[in-house]
């Protein structure tokens, strides 16, 4: 069963432009919603993370939006750059057990 | 200084053989786990451990071995391969336990081939 489904799979932007992955969850529980940002032959790492008592969070170029009442939530990366191109999960954890449950992954690539 | 480490980095083996993937980290961290990558890049939790000791133990089949000497070395140790069994596997940690928000660490990853 899972948990938290990811879009799109796949994702192709121009450089300067935005790029947006979704992700929706159906386990109410979930209070903790990290990003991780993997490069190719590389372990993911934390890019950003947000806790559902705010809609939004910003760091750089890196903006998560949250909405609880939709169970949804997203990554905007703005003027995207060569250097993000890489696979992007989302995850969501909650208290019990915060060991978190990932998306299936966005591979973006962003061309020059 | 390298956070996480993990060795060998590729492995390719035959079916039937038994082999094991190390794991150091150096963050002084209390919990480290194992996860698997599959082909298609989904990440799935294998084991948590939390100062040696096994606090989570996904659906894994016996086969599977963690073993964690110390607080900052988890090992995985794989009996009678299988073809199923090729992916990457990570070992990751972090620095509190897994029911308290904290980011996970990986390592670089162990590309398992079994042909």
């Amino acid at each position: 069963q899972q948990q938290v489904k990811q879009s799109p799979q796949s994702l192709i932007v121009q450089k300067g432009g935005i790029s947006i992955i979704n992700c929706a969850y159906e386990n109410t529980a979930f209070d903790y919603f990290p990003w991780y940002q993997q490069f190719p032959g590389k372990g993911p790492a934390l890019l950003i993370a947000i806790r559902p008592d705010v809609s939004e969070k910003k760091e750089g170029r890196f903006t998560i939006s949250f909405n609880k009442s939709a169970k949804q939530f997203s990554l905007h990366i703005m003027d995207s750059q060569p250097g993000d191109s890489a696979t992007y999960f989302c995850a969501a954890s909650s208290g019990g057990s915060y060991i978190p449950t990932f998306g299936r992954g966005t591979s973006l690539i962003v061309h020059p | 200084d390298t956070a996480v480490s993990q060795t060998p980095k590729y492995l390719v083996t035959q079916m039937g053989n038994d082999k094991s993937i190390k794991c150091e980290q150096n963050l002084g961290h209390d919990t480290m786990y194992w996860y698997k990558q599959d082909s298609k890049k989904f990440l799935k939790i294998m084991f948590s451990y939390n100062n040696k000791e096994l606090i989570i133990n996904e659906t894994v089949p016996n086969r599977f071995s963690p073993k964690s000497p110390d607080k900052a070395h988890l090992n995985l140790h794989i009996n009678s391969l299988e073809l199923g069994d090729s992916a990457v596997y990570f070992c990751a940690s972090s620095p509190l336990s897994p029911w308290a928000y904290n980011e996970q660490f990986f390592g670089p990853g162990t590309r398992l081939t079994v042909l």
